[in-house]
């Protein structure tokens, strides 16, 4: 069974960098076609397209954050990060790391919550 | 402003339908015809309802069924049910590999 599981800090202080990692199992996230990728939900709000990582190695970003984003992917450890610098108290929020297939997120993590504040 | 306009809430009663629309402030809606719906519990993750407009990932209930006219995109749920009460979620490719959503829509089951 194809399961996502994010993991990092829950707290991050203002001005820091942000960093995230998903583990996959059930699928290798080199398998062709695959796309891995990122989504968060600030408190009590929507839903927002972060970015995402091609089992190429290509990557897209949202034009919003993509000064501030690097989404990566370590096939040894079957595992794809975030990294969002310059993290300030809007960016608090619910992290989920997400599959994209027939061009829809179709797997989700549980989400992991990230607090920025000193 | 998400780019992709959604009602902040509707309502229905037991057994009824009622839907959702997805407006794109772009064309990107009715360009790409990559509009996917999602469902959000309180404290759960989003789970995919529709992909590509009007399909359904197996195992969602043919309850659930998506449309599109125009830069429009719709979500109607027919025979209303308790447990459907939650934050609906449309979603839409937007070029140059970028995904937006909507603002969400909450659903009251009455």
């Amino acid at each position: 069974q194809l399961r996502l599981q994010e993991s990092g800090p829950g707290l991050v202080e203002p001005s820091e960098t942000l960093s995230l990692t998903c583990t996959v199992s059930g699928v290798s996230i080199s398998t062709s076609y695959s796309y891995w990728g990122w989504i968060r939900q600030p408190p009590g709000k929507g839903l927002e397209w972060i970015g995402g990582i091609f089992h190429t190695g290509t990557t897209y970003y949202n034009p919003s954050l993509r000064s501030r984003v690097t989404i990566s992917a370590d096939t040894s450890k079957n595992q794809f990060s975030l990294r969002l610098t310059h993290v300030t108290a809007a960016d608090t929020a619910i992290f989920y790391c997400v599959r994209k297939n027939n061009d829809a997120f179709d797997i989700w993590g549980q989400g992991t919550m990230v607090t920025i504040s000193s | 402003q998400s780019a992709l306009t959604q009602p902040a809430s509707v309502s229905g009663s037991p057994g009824q339908s009622i839907t959702i629309s997805c407006t794109g402030t772009s064309s990107f809606v009715e360009t790409y015809n990559l509009v996917s719906w999602y469902q959000q519990h309180p404290g759960k993750a989003p789970k995919l309802l529709i992909y590509e407009v009007t399909k359904r990932p197996s195992g969602v209930s043919y309850r659930f069924s998506g449309s599109e006219s125009g830069n429009t995109a719709s979500l109607t749920i027919s025979g209303l049910q308790a447990e459907d009460e939650a934050d609906y979620y449309c979603c839409s490719h937007a070029g140059s590999g970028t995904w937006v959503f909507g603002g969400g829509t909450h659903l009251t089951v009455l």
